[in-house]
């Protein structure tokens, strides 16, 4: 069965500084990857994707996310945040089984304070 | 703007009834998805549609029950049966069978009198 795993339920920050935001997912199968960002009272944004290919993958917004599979991890890196990066982030992955079904992390709460 | 409208924000729903929560998407996307969302505890999938007319129980549909009979909409029922149905409920699309979620709507959340 897969499963996602993201280490830290909360993650407070200073603006401008780095951050990473952890996740290890286990599967038997190969896997896709995602990223979700939700702001307050708002559904869940996709913000990148693993798929195949290029193990480093960036979002719009300067977040990137490294696929390795040795370690089957995908953390979430931004070199350097800003308070509007303040939301909860999940870590998802997907890999046979049912259509839609994403398994999902229980999710990262970035606080970025100025 | 294409995108997905939940409604309503905010429901209320008394002992033993029935509620129901509305998803349209003007996106034309094919598949649809109902999940759950629990303070702590992630997104779990209640029912997916990949298209007109069919759809598909995920890893928590007892209690719940949903239609596609538009590709625009996929209603989802809250029903009696459901013990503990206060929660973030969130609908999604993707454009095709094989692509995973990419379009959120912004959520309904139910909580019980």
């Amino acid at each position: 069965a897969q499963s996602v795993t993201q280490l830290d339920s909360q993650v407070p920050v200073f603006e401008e500084a780095p951050v990473e935001l952890r996740c290890n997912y286990s599967s038997s199968v190969s896997v896709y990857l995602f990223w979700y960002v939700q702001y307050p009272n708002q559904g869940l944004q996709l913000l990148l994707k693993y798929l195949s290919g290029s193990t480093l993958v960036e979002s719009i917004n300067g977040f990137e996310a490294e696929f390795n599979k040795s370690q089957t991890s995908f953390h979430l890196r931004k070199p350097s945040v800003h308070i509007s990066d303040t939301a909860e982030y999940f870590c998802a992955v997907s890999g046979g089984g049912s259509q839609g079904n994403l398994i999902f992390g229980k999710g990262t709460k970035l606080s970025v304070k100025p | 703007d294409g995108g997905i409208t939940q409604s309503p924000k905010y429901l209320f729903r008394k002992e033993g009834q029935n509620v129901t929560l509305s998803c349209e998407q003007n996106l034309n996307h094919d598949a649809m998805y109902w999940y759950r969302q629990d303070p702590g505890q992630g997104l779990r999938l209640i029912y997916y549609s990949q298209i007109v007319n069919d759809f598909q129980k995920g890893d928590i549909a007892e209690g719940y029950s949903v239609s596609r009979e538009k590709k625009e909409s996929f209603p989802l029922t809250v029903t009696s049966a459901q013990k503990n149905p206060t929660a973030f409920y969130l609908c999604a699309s993707s454009i095709a069978q094989g692509n995973q979620p990419q379009h959120f709507g912004d959520g309904t959340r139910l909580s019980i009198l």
